[in-house]
């Protein structure tokens, strides 16, 4: 799996959209960039995936960028419980496989 | 909405014990997985079944730690002697066979305090 590069931590004011970023620079033809978020000590939450094209769906928005060396995960309005460690992940589309965690980015919501 | 649900919630055992970790993946789900999480560490894979066998493992789960599909819907983890670094956060997860992606879908986790 191709390795990403996030920052430790961001900030975001309450009903503003909040913009993760990812590099993954290495990233592969057939490798996928997905998006998972952790709230305090509870089981990851897969948010959302992609592979070249931008994704959207009811929690958040995914843009890549042509070259597909990164990518921004966009929380469009948010709220205090989006609070958490967002991860970005990059891997091969196959059934089964493990999933890596890095470090991720925490994301803190200021009223 | 379906989801993976982990019992028990927290567990504490003594070192040398043997505990084990219940689960009940979403009830369509084929592919199953248990991580942990050490306090203010990152989440690490385990193990991965599919198909009553176990299908990749990680270096950390060595020959302590056994998995088990017993009956149609439970998924459990077994550790037989417990030390002290074992302590940790245990998250269950599962996933369909395919389609849209390799989205899995994780339980709330069970902490195992081992004194």
């Amino acid at each position: 799996d191709a390795k990403t590069t996030q920052p430790p931590s961001m900030d975001c004011a309450e009903g503003r959209a909040a913009n993760l970023p990812c590099n993954h620079s290495t990233i592969s033809g057939n490798e996928y960039v997905y998006w998972y978020r952790q709230i305090h000590s509870q089981g990851p939450q897969y948010i959302i995936h992609g592979l070249k094209n931008n994704e959207t769906n009811e929690m958040a928005s995914l843009i890549i960028t042509e070259d597909r060396k990164s990518s921004t995960l966009i929380l469009p309005h948010a709220t205090l419980r989006d609070t958490a460690v967002y991860y970005c992940i990059v891997r091969v589309k196959t059934s089964g496989s493990r999933l890596t965690f890095g470090e991720g980015t925490q994301l803190t919501v200021n009223p | 909405e379906p989801e993976v649900t982990q019992t028990p919630s927290h567990q504490v055992t003594q070192m040398g014990q043997e505990v084990i970790l219940r689960c009940v993946p979403i009830s369509n789900h084929l592919y199953f997985y248990w991580y942990r999480q050490i306090l203010g560490q990152k989440v690490e894979f385990l193990v991965s079944f599919y198909n009553n066998e176990i299908s990749e493992k990680s270096e950390i789960f060595d020959d302590q730690f056994s998995v088990e599909r017993p009956d149609g819907s439970n998924f459990t983890l077994k550790i037989r002697s417990t030390k002290l670094e074992d302590s940790a956060m245990y998250f269950c997860a599962s996933r369909d066979s395919g389609g849209a992606g390799n989205e899995q879908f994780f339980g709330p986790g069970t902490r195992l305090t081992v004194l």
